[in-house]
């Protein structure tokens, strides 16, 4: 089944970018998704189909996805950012995967 | 404003059959894929398996022997049943509903409930 692998830690200084990546075999090839969550809380999606942000997720936060690595992207990160983020794409025997999930710290 | 609450027993003896439920509130049950997701303890996210409003589903081939989803319409709600639970198994368990068709995200999740398999 597939694949994806994103780095276990992210550091970053409030007012800085973040940048967490999750590899997957020609991920480019397909919508990627992107989840916050944070401790005892229900994961909340940031980024859809790659690089679109539902309603109330504000601008600082993209996306990008092309060959074997999607990227997320959160600039001007914020003490309130700190949190899981996971990738997550659908594979072509239509199961759910998710990326073992990165865990951003606010330095 | 669409809400999702699972509902189940938290405690469950091993070899026995989980079993849980997601009631969907504030709008409609149809015409949406619904997944179930779990997270063990420190642990990432791992799909289940979803279930369309037709009665069509997609299980993850690891668990696909042990899993069984339903769906009601009448009622707003979906079913999760997984049989032969060991210690594996404990985990908080989330509903979530899949937006935009086969390949959207999942938009709506519920709070999660914890499941622990023990004797």
């Amino acid at each position: 089944s597939y694949v994806l692998t994103q780095p276990p830690s992210v550091s970053v200084a409030p007012g800085q970018t973040a940048r967490i990546t999750c590899g997957g075999n020609n991920i480019g090839s397909k919508s990627v998704h992107w989840y916050q969550q944070k401790p005892g809380q229900a994961p909340v999606l940031v980024v859809y189909d790659d690089s679109d942000r539902p309603s109330g997720i504000p601008e600082r936060f993209s996306g990008s996805n092309s060959g074997n690595t999607a990227t997320l992207t959160i600039s001007r990160v914020e003490a309130g950012d700190e949190a899981d983020y996971y990738c997550q794409v659908w594979d072509s025997s239509s199961e759910g995967v998710f990326g073992g999930g990165t865990k951003l710290t606010v330095l | 404003q669409v809400q999702l609450q699972e509902s189940g027993p938290g405690l469950v003896k091993p070899s026995e059959t989980l079993s849980l439920t997601c009631t969907v509130s504030g709008g409609s049950i149809s015409s949406y894929y619904w997944s179930w997701i779990r997270q063990p303890a420190g642990k990432g996210l791992e799909w289940i398996g979803r279930i369309y409003t037709s009665g069509s589903t997609n299980y993850n081939p690891s668990l696909k022997s042990r899993v069984t989803m339903s769906v009601d319409t009448s009622k707003n709600q979906f079913s999760l049943k997984l049989s032969s639970v060991t210690a594996a198994d404990t985990a908080v368990y989330y509903c979530a509903r899949g937006w935009f068709g086969e390949l959207g995200p999942f938009d709506y999740w519920g709070q999660g409930t914890l499941v622990t398999v023990s004797s």
